[in-house]
């Protein structure tokens, strides 16, 4: 069945400090897809990166990277040097090809960040 | 830029109301979904609709309804509300790309039922 864990419900970090957040996932298909979305206070959750499961090469935009490692089943997320703009609620997702209307998101993250 | 568009920020309705939660988005996506948000459990999701008048359960359909009689608009429907429907609602649409595709949410709706 699939499943997306992220085991850290709620994170404080004082501004400038990195910050990791973790994605453990659970699948049997072999092609899949990763995702992580922000949801500001606002409510709208904001797509910031896909991966699929071929892909495993990292990637960084900014203050942001992304660790896929198929090996572990994780997709952790860092943000480096973090502002008070990045405190929101951070979910993982995951989208499985035989199965691709249904998006599972994991329980997400609630990163603050203290000024 | 894709737009959904849910009709409602915040909704206060009593037990036993019928209510309607509607969603518009405005790229011809097909997939549209509904999802309902509660501390520590993440997005689940209600129905989602993959065409017009086409519909399949989610998760947690139970107390829910949905209707798609036009490609743009989905809309959910809680028969007989109940303080456990008490909730965030959250809306979405993306293109049927076979799960490539990153989909694109509403602002959402906080419904309280009393």
């Amino acid at each position: 069945a699939q499943k997306v864990t992220q085991a850290q419900t709620e994170i404080s970090v004082v501004e400038k400090e990195d910050v990791t957040l973790d994605c453990v996932y659970e699948t049997r298909d072999t092609t899949y897809y990763l995702f992580w979305y922000k949801q500001p206070p606002s409510g709208e959750l904001v797509f910031l990166i896909r991966r699929n499961s071929f892909d495993e090469q990292n990637e960084i935009s900014g203050r942001y990277s992304w660790n896929f490692q198929k090996s572990t089943s994780s997709f952790n997320f860092t943000i480096t040097a973090s502002q008070v703009v990045d405190s929101a609620v951070y979910f993982c997702a995951l989208s499985e090809k035989t199965s691709y209307d249904k998006v599972i998101f994991g329980p997400g993250t609630s990163l603050s960040v203290i000024p | 830029d894709v737009k959904v568009t849910q009709s409602s920020r915040y909704l206060v309705k009593r037990t036993g109301e019928k209510v309607f939660l509607e969603c518009v988005q405005d790229m011809d996506h097909e997939n549209m979904f509904w999802y309902r948000q509660d501390p520590g459990l993440g997005l689940r999701l209600i129905y989602f609709s993959y065409d017009v008048k086409m519909k399949e359960k989610g998760d947690i359909p139970e107390g829910y309804s949905v209707s798609r009689e036009k490609k743009e608009r989905f809309s959910l429907i809680l028969e007989s509300a109940s303080t456990n429907q008490t909730s965030m609602y959250l809306c979405a649409s993306r293109f049927p790309d076979r799960g490539r595709t990153e989909a694109f949410f509403g602002q959402g709706t906080r419904l309280t039922v009393v």
